[in-house]
């Protein structure tokens, strides 16, 4: 059974502090790996998506890796904003069994960040 | 530019009443999902389907039905309603293949009393 799991469950930081956030998982079976933020009340938005062959993504101030081997990822946020602060969540994207096609997405419980103006 | 769209927004149930909760995708994504969302707990699978016509259990699915009749459509029923249920539940979809970032619904806040 997949298992995705975010250490620390909070965070804060001072802004303008670079910082990184940790996801690991269990199966490396995966078809990618996505990085969420979700706000206060809200729904799930898309940040970064990376695909299991891939080892890194990058947008704007965001930067997620991917290493499968280790079942581990990082969200990698330069000079932080008050805006930033949201929950980030990683899930992974599996492959069935016996199609190998995608099937389950499977989430981490987040981490809530926090960046003090 | 829908996206995924879910209804009702809020609801509160009374003990033993059902209700159904409305996905719709309008991208043809073959894969659609259910997800509840408890306070520090994450999110949890409830049921997730593969296409039309096919549906499987995830990891909490009991006390709730889903179906999949059309490509679009992925409602979640609960039956017989009890305060364990109540929750924020997502509805997301994804295409087939690797590069497919999921989309989700803004969610319904859901209310057993």
């Amino acid at each position: 059974k997949q298992e995705v799991t975010q250490i620390p469950a909070a965070l804060s930081v001072p802004e303008g502090e670079n910082l990184v956030l940790n996801c690991s998982f269990t199966d490396s079976a995966i078809y990618n790996l996505q990085w969420f933020r979700q706000d206060p009340g809200k729904g799930l938005t898309s940040l970064l998506l990376i695909q299991s062959s891939q080892r890194e993504q990058t947008s704007g101030r965001l930067n997620a890796s991917l290493d499968k081997s280790s079942g581990r990822s990082t969200l990698y946020i330069a000079a932080s904003q008050p805006g930033d602060s949201a929950t980030y969540l990683c899930a992974v994207v599996e492959k069935a069994l016996y199609t190998g096609a995608n099937s389950k997405l499977t989430f981490g419980k987040g981490i809530t960040l926090s960046v003090r103006p | 530019n829908a996206g995924v769209t879910q209804t009702p927004k809020f609801r509160i149930l009374k003990i033993g009443q059902s209700m159904t909760l409305q996905c719709t995708q309008d991208m043809n994504h073959n894969y659609m999902y259910w997800y509840r969302q408890d306070p520090g707990m994450g999110l949890k699978l409830i049921y997730y389907s593969v296409g039309a016509g096919i549906t499987d259990k995830g990891e909490v699915p009991n006390g709730y039905n889903v179906s999949r009749s059309t490509t679009e459509d992925f409602p979640l029923r609960l039956e017989l309603a009890a305060p364990s249920q109540t929750s924020v539940y997502f509805c997301a979809s994804t295409a087939h293949g690797p590069n497919t970032e999921a989309f989700f619904g803004q969610g319904t806040r859901l209310t057993v009393v």
